[in-house]
Order: structure tokens, then C-alpha cells, then sequence
């Protein structure tokens, strides 16, 4: 089966720690992105990649860094600069190849900074 | 600058037809999205609509683009309990980023 995966599904750590997201997919698709959705509130694009070895900055990437070492893979670290970091996470992909531009997403991480 | 609105809450009865309004402001957009998401879940691509398009039906699902007002709506016939959950409109924007609405809930009841 063809899709996203995030991992774990909820995360709790202590402030002041990095922490690591985890986010996979077997669609092929050439992008990739993060984003964090607050109760009450849409999704905020935190970073993005088009292309492996790419990534730009989305709206909120204060705090956060990421990493396009592979197709497959863009991890997000949290990091303790980031001044609120208790979220849900959501990871999403999409292929221009398509010319829909329509974005997956996967299952999401609750991470939750103590 | 690119903004999409929606209203947040819309209580319909099972069976009813329910109607999701959504405003949106670059008039140059292309494609347009409605997603669903139930509770601890992440988003789950409904349908789009091609901006050339006033119409779109999926089963259903109706979309209605209003392109000289900038109004998207999303309809879902015979509601039921199993639709119960927050429903984002989203447009497609620069570097082909989404740009979403804040979501409607919608809260279905016998």
C-alpha cells in the first residue's frame, strides 16, 4: 500500500530537548511538507521541499529544521528554541507530475513539551 | 495576499443536506481543495475543482466555484453521523503551497 507514514504517534518530551519527527513516504512524490495545526486553528506550512537536497522555509520555521536527505524521508526537529512546540504535526507530499498539485498527508505526531 | 476564510461550526440534522462555505483571495488560483479530517487524524483530500470549472460532483459531494466572487462551497447530501468532522477548503498558492481556511466542524445530530 502506497502512503505516508509519521511515527510515533504521540511524542512527550521536556523543554529544552531537540526532538525528531519522523515522516516517510512510498508515493514517489518529488515534494514534501510540515506543517502545525493548533486547536481552533488551519494548517501552518512550517517548511517545504520540492526536490531532494532542497528545502525552503515556510510561515512559522522559527525553531525548526529539517532535512531532504532522500525521496523518501523529511524528518523535522524540533527544536528548543522554538517557543510553544506542544502541537500536532502534520506531514503531507505531493508530485507536480500529476498537474493537480493536490497534497497527502499522513496519520500526524502529537507532540506534547512539558 | 492569499487568505482563505471559512465559518467554523455548522450543526446539520442526519439526512439533511449540509452546505461549507469558503472565501478565498487570489483570484489567479488554479486548482482548489476540500479536506476532511476526523478527530487525531490527519487530512483526507475530498475533491478538488479546476478553476475553469463552476461544477464539480462527486457522488455526494457537489463543489460550486464562484469564480467572479472568489466562493467555493462544498455540499454533502444525506448527511450522515459518519461525516461528522472538520472540513478545510484550501487554494492552491505560490511554489505550489496550499494555503488553508480554518476549518469548518461539522456536527451532525439524529
Amino acid at each position: 500500500d502506497g502512503g505516508i507514514t509519521q511515527s510515533p504517534k504521540y511524542l512527550f518530551r521536556k523543554e529544552g530537548q531537540n526532538v525528531t519527527l519522523s515522516c516517510e513516504q512510498n508515493l514517489n512524490h518529488d515534494a514534501m511538507y510540515w506543517y502545525r495545526q493548533d486547536p481552533g486553528q488551519g494548517l501552518r506550512l512550517i517548511y517545504y521541499s520540492q526536490i531532494v537536497n532542497d528545502f525552503q522555509k515556510g510561515d512559522i520555521a522559527e525553531g525548526y529544521s529539517v532535512s531532504r536527505e532522500k525521496k523518501e524521508s523529511f524528518p523535522l526537529t524540533v527544536t528548543s528554541a522554538q517557543k510553544n512546540p506542544t502541537a500536532f504535526y502534520l506531514c503531507a507530499s505531493s508530485s507536480p507530475v500529476t498537474g493537480t498539485y493536490e497534497q497527502y498527508f499522513g496519520p500526524g505526531t502529537r507532540l506534547t513539551v512539558t | 495576499g492569499e487568505d482563505v476564510e471559512q465559518s467554523l461550526f455548522l450543526s446539520v440534522r442526519e439526512g439533511d443536506s449540509s452546505v461549507i462555505n469558503c472565501t478565498y483571495t487570489d483570484s489567479s488560483s488554479t486548482y482548489l481543495y476540500w479536506y476532511k479530517q476526523e478527530p487525531g487524524a490527519g487530512l483526507q483530500l475530498l475533491t478538488y475543482i479546476f478553476s475553469n470549472m463552476d461544477m464539480k460532483q462527486d457522488q455526494r459531494l457537489t463543489v460550486l466555484l464562484n469564480k467572479k466572487d472568489k466562493h467555493l462551497s462544498l455540499r454533502i447530501a444525506d448527511t450522515q453521523t459518519g461525516d461528522s468532522a472538520i472540513y478545510f477548503c484550501a487554494e492552491r498558492g505560490g511554489y505550489n503551497k496550499l494555503i488553508f481556511g480554518a476549518g469548518t466542524r461539522l456536527a451532525v445530530h439524529p
